[in-house]
């Protein structure tokens, strides 16, 4: 199976920071990735898909990057409804596989 | 309203059976691959199976693969999973959710169900 390595596991980060959070995989899988947002107690939500896809309703401060092995998701002006759980997916091999999670705290 | 209401879950002893369903409704619930996610308390997610809309291709993990099976019911709009020989470590919060480019390459899960909650505890 695809091994999908997220960094970091936590950040502290202010209001108005830029938070960049990376996924690698253990095998290209192209543009096959989507990124979720998760808060404690919620279903997680899609955030980005197809790497780099915005879906409808999300903030355009949301934006996803990468191809192949290395992916990122960076969030430009942090807002105080940002403080959550990311997730990377890769759906180009089954099983499909999630990273490790990220938690973006408040600092 | 279109929404994903997952049920059936509960406290199993190890060893046992159970049958998680998740109702579709708001939209065309036969046009959709739909996949079960899992959370075990305080982890991570995991993926766990996936089917497609005429269920004709059907994927699990291997964590799961020859315990659980999942099925679809077109006509009541109805998403199962069915489990079995349940561990300890299937205990988690399942949810239900549908890819929203089903039919293209890309993948994309949009609509997500609040989660049923398996304990497997004796």
């Amino acid at each position: 199976a695809i091994q999908m390595t997220q960094s970091p596991s936590s950040l502290s980060a202010s209001v108005g920071d830029r938070v960049t959070i990376s996924c690698r995989a253990s095998q290209g899988i192209r543009d096959d990735l989507g990124w979720y947002q998760q808060k404690p107690g919620k279903a997680p939500k899609l955030l980005i898909y197809a790497a780099s896809s915005l879906h409808s309703g999300v903030p355009s401060r949301f934006s996803g990057s990468g191809y192949g092995t290395d992916f990122t998701l960076t969030i430009n002006s942090l807002q105080p409804d940002d403080f959550a759980t990311y997730y990377c997916l890769q759906d180009n091999t089954y099983p499909h596989t999630f990273g490790g999670g990220t938690v973006v705290e408040i600092k | 309203e279109v929404q994903l209401v997952e049920s059936g879950g509960g406290l199993v002893k190890p060893g046992g059976s159970l049958r998680l369903s998740c109702a579709a409704s708001g939209f065309i619930f036969s046009d959709y691959t739909f996949i079960w996610v899992r959370q075990a308390p305080g982890k991570g997610l995991e993926w766990v199976s996936s089917i497609t809309s005429g269920s004709n291709n059907i994927y699990y993990a291997d964590s799961v693969k020859g315990r659980f099976t999942v099925s679809r019911d077109n006509a009541k709009t109805t998403l199962y999973l069915q489990m079995s020989s349940l561990r300890a470590e299937d205990t988690a919060l399942y949810y239900c959710t549908r890819d929203v480019y089903t039919g293209s390459r890309i993948e994309a899960f949009d609509i997500w169900g609040r989660g049923t909650l398996v304990t497997v505890s004796s």
